[in-house]
């Protein structure tokens, strides 16, 4: 079983929708994750971290974590265009090493 | 505060010769992580450091190394290049959370 696994998509959403992006992970004893963006030739870039139970919310980003699930989401309202790109789920372990799910693609159709 | 840096950016070698990449990580963070990134693999993590010590390590031959300098900076070191290691080489420095450098592609002939 993978530390951190999403739904491999890919993802497809008109523009204006909302989109759905999961990630379950196994080590119970995570405290931490990640939602990175990554477009396409370019680095990682992370645009949410979530340490508690609920929802976190950054303008149209929202991080869902679900501990006794061990399941964290993002759903992007509004969805834009230029919201196109893979997305990684991240988090380390309690040997604190990071660990990467292999990422959503997401397109997001004008 | 300056971001993650790397040198190069594009690099060109050819089969059987050495490279080595650098990266500098925001300042105050003390652990740099280095993953290679190939279009089927995804991210692979490839080792990281943290204090000058290696704290973890991925599923690399021993061609890949690396070392961590007392001001946090690190570099890695690919000998004996084979043509599957083409791929972008990220560097990502943390405390909390982990940043990433724009990554060096490196193309193997």
């Amino acid at each position: 079983q993978k530390e951190v696994e999403q739904n491999s998509g890919p993802l497809s959403v008109p523009e204006g929708a909302i989109a759905s992006l999961n990630c379950t992970y196994s080590d119970r004893g995570s405290q931490s994750f990640f939602w990175y963006r990554q477009y396409s030739g370019k680095s990682p870039e992370l645009i949410m971290s979530i340490y508690s139970n609920g929802d976190k919310e950054d303008g149209r980003f929202t991080a869902q974590l679900n501990k006794a699930s061990q399941y964290v989401s993002l759903l992007i309202r509004d969805s834009q265009p230029s919201d196109s790109a893979t997305y990684l789920c991240a988090s380390p372990n309690t040997g604190n090493q990071f660990y990467f799910g292999t990422g959503t693609s997401l397109t997001v159709i004008p | 505060k300056a971001g993650v840096t790397q040198t190069p950016r594009y690099l060109i070698k050819t089969r059987g010769q050495q490279v080595t990449l650098s990266c500098s990580p925001i300042s105050g963070h003390r652990s740099v992580s280095w993953y290679q990134q190939t279009p089927g693999q995804g991210l692979q993590f490839l080792f990281e450091y943290f204090s000058e010590t290696q704290r973890n390590k991925g599923n690399f031959p021993g061609r890949f190394s690396g070392r961590q300098f007392s001001n946090s900076r690190s570099e890695m070191n690919v000998s004996t290049l084979e043509l599957g290691d083409s791929a972008l080489y990220l560097c990502a420095s943390r405390s909390t959370e982990q940043f990433f450098g724009p990554g060096t592609r490196l193309t193997v002939l």
